[in-house]
């Protein structure tokens, strides 16, 4: 299996500030996800972070607002722009693991919460 | 994508099986059934997934209709530590990642 590491794990933020998520995979992936999942709530698909491209972005959100870095086959960030309280969520990153098996991998997630 | 229908919540002893049903009688026939599960506050962790026979690992077994509307996922000997929200979702493979993951069944372990 593919070993997700997310920094931070948690963070608390003020209203209108920005926080970048990092997400690090001890070995090379070839797709990489943010998901979002609201207190009490299923998880969303936020983007598909593209190697060497710009992110995919589902419904619903835009670069501006979470821009998504991929400099290479393990490593990713998110970045939650001008944050809101509206904005408090775990924040999952997720690899695909085509050559393990069909099955996804979650990393441990980032509790964020905006004041 | 096909929905998933699962009970709200379950209790369950320590060292007994724990049976959780999943109804997905929309399914399609290129669609896998997965199941998740998510420990307070963890990121969701991959338990098993099938297409139509029935799947056994280290953690648990999969049990699939013939029809394949409904699957079971048995822990063989539940232990407290297995206490989290379980989701049945389908997926079309490897291209699928809009998990919709549901209310899943919240299942209680209990000493």
């Amino acid at each position: 299996s593919a070993v997700i590491s997310q920094k931070p794990s948690r963070d608390i933020c003020q209203r209108g500030t920005s926080l970048t998520i990092q997400c690090q995979v001890d070995s090379q992936v070839t797709m990489m996800f943010w998901y979002r999942q609201q207190p009490g709530q299923s998880l969303t698909l936020i983007a598909t972070a593209n190697q060497g491209s710009e992110a995919t972005y589902e419904s619903g959100f835009v670069i501006d607002k979470f821009p998504i870095s991929r400099p290479n086959l393990t490593f990713s960030t998110l970045t939650v722009s001008n944050m809101s309280p509206e904005d408090s969520s775990i924040y999952l990153c997720s690899v695909d693991s085509v050559g393990l098996g069909e099955k996804l991998f979650f990393g441990s997630g980032t509790q964020l919460s905006v004041l | 994508d096909a929905k998933t229908t699962q009970p709200t919540s379950m209790d369950c002893a320590e060292g007994r099986a724990a049976n959780l049903p999943c109804n997905h009688s929309t399914i399609s026939g290129n669609e896998y059934v997965y199941w998740y599960r998510q420990i307070h506050s963890q990121g969701p962790q991959y338990i098993i997934h099938g297409l139509k026979n029935n799947e056994t690992n280290e953690m648990a077994s999969l049990i699939i209709t013939e029809d394949r509307k409904s699957s079971t996922l048995i822990l063989p000997h539940a232990t407290l530590r297995d206490t989290a929200v379980y989701y049945c979702i389908v997926l079309r493979g490897a291209n699928d990642y809009k998990l919709s993951f549901g209310a899943g069944t919240t299942v209680t372990v209990r000493a």
